[in-house]
């Protein structure tokens, strides 16, 4: 029984579209992160999110946008896909960043692949 | 953001015997040291973490160590198993953890 839900699991994208990943957890926790997994750069962080306010963002490009319409929902807008986007997208939350509760759960991922 | 070295990328050893992991990471203000482990096709686990106000901990065959004055820290294994056979990633934490590129960690019967 997964408490953060990512979907979907697997994505498959043209160049140039545009795709939206979601993730939504269900462990109460007040703040959402994103991370990239690919052969190149294995768990790159991207974005954190706490109480629905960006904290941190290590993301050079625009084109990946974090969207959080409830504290429990932190969702990834990608724009104009490139075949370097392919990766494995994991979601995370932990309870509390900079706290003794800030233990990072992921989701199981989802794999976009950008042909 | 904080940056982590990790090493060794590949460590293969022999079953029983112990397996050593290092990390080092940059920022000084970081306190907080995760350790996850990732099988094939899985999310990341965390099996193990250690904050700045201590030097060592050990659950059950793992053993964290770290040396804030050289901002460096390790995972040992002892005994180990071929279940323990996976990708294992170190993490230093201000604001969200960084992770170290990984160890792939085969061990052998």
């Amino acid at each position: 029984d997964p408490k953060i839900i990512q979907k979907p699991k697997y994505l498959v994208a043209v160049t140039g579209s545009e795709k939206i990943l979601i993730c939504e957890q269900y462990l109460g926790h007040n703040a959402m992160y994103w991370y990239r997994q690919s052969a190149k750069k294995p768990l790159e962080f991207m974005f954190s999110y706490s109480y629905q306010k960006l904290m941190d963002n290590q993301t050079a490009s625009s084109r990946f946008q974090p969207q959080s319409s409830k504290k429990n929902h932190l969702d990834l807008q990608i724009t104009a896909l490139k075949p370097d986007d392919s990766a494995t997208y994991f979601c995370a939350s932990s309870q509390d960043p900079g706290t003794i509760n800030e233990r990072l759960f992921f989701g199981h991922g989802t794999k976009l692949s950008v042909l | 953001g904080e940056q982590v070295e990790q090493l060794p990328s590949i460590l293969r050893v022999q079953e029983g015997s112990s397996a050593s992991i290092n990390c080092s990471y940059e920022d000084s203000a970081s306190n907080y040291f995760p350790w996850y482990k990732q099988e094939p096709g899985e999310n990341p686990k965390l099996i193990i973490d250690i904050r700045s106000n201590m030097e060592r901990k050990q659950i059950q065959e793992l053993i964290v160590l770290l040396d804030k004055k050289a901002k460096r820290f390790s995972l040992h294994i002892t005994d180990t198993q071929p279940g323990d056979s996976a990708m294992y990633f170190c993490a230093a934490t201000g604001n969200a953890p960084r992770f170290g590129a990984g160890t792939k960690l085969s061990v052998k019967p």
